[in-house]
């Protein structure tokens, strides 16, 4: 079982460009998420998804898109990259909701917005 | 609106030793769900352990308990033995029972291990 697959691990980006974190999961869960931990703080929700075709923002979505055509992959998009994306992000999955179901998490992605 | 204060950034702990990460959280909710979420340089978010509200009785998993104090507002984390291995960034983190957009984490303990 791979669990959550992210990728890239690393990526710099110039100022405007736009790029997608790819996510994947292979068990089965229905919930899947975004996080953003900045240096020195815990892990922010930027979008989640509670099945493919639903979507919801978190706390902090401005400047993000995501989708969810099916139920293993939850790609995170950033249209106009901007130095205070500069982040490492997480995506994370968990089976239910309500029963306090633990999150799995993947390896993140290093992003520096330049 | 629901927050999780971690006041320790960082704790060290002689190995074998047994050391307490403390958490305190504000909710007006009753049914909620506390996690402790370990990260190692690896970067990768680890969970150590959860505990229902409902539950008057304290998670254990193997070397880490919780005491979970729901009146107080308290939740903190005992590695007993410590070992080298548990040298990591340690969050607590609150899940709201009936809302996934209510996850939220601390900002996290360091914890040294000293040889």
């Amino acid at each position: 079982n791979a669990g959550v697959t992210q990728t890239p691990k690393f990526r710099i980006l110039k100022i405007g460009q736009s790029m997608t974190l790819q996510c994947t999961q292979d068990m089965n869960h229905n919930y899947m998420y975004w996080y953003r931990q900045d240096p020195g703080m815990g892990l922010k929700l930027i979008y989640y998804s509670v099945g493919a075709g639903i979507t919801d923002k978190g706390e902090v979505p401005n400047g993000y898109n995501v989708s969810r055509s099916t139920t293993e992959d939850f790609p995170l998009r950033l249209e106009l990259a901007a130095p205070s994306q500069t982040s490492v992000y997480f995506c994370a999955s968990s089976y239910h909701l309500g029963i306090g179901q633990p999150q799995h998490f993947g390896d993140g992605t290093r992003l520096s917005i330049l | 609106a629901q927050t999780v204060t971690q006041s320790q950034p960082e704790m060290s702990v002689q190995e074998a030793e047994t050391v307490t990460l403390s958490c305190t959280y504000d909710t007006s909710e009753s049914d909620y769900y506390l996690f402790w979420y370990k990260q190692p340089p690896s970067r990768q978010m680890i969970l150590v352990i959860r505990q229902e509200a409902y539950k008057q009785q304290n998670a254990t998993e193997n070397r880490f308990s919780v005491n979970f104090q729901k009146a107080a507002k308290s939740f903190s984390l005992k590695i007993s033995d410590s070992q080298l291995g548990d040298a990591a960034m340690y969050f607590c983190a609150y899940r709201s029972e009936n809302r996934d957009d209510k996850i939220i984490f601390g900002k996290g303990t360091r914890l040294h291990i000293l040889p």
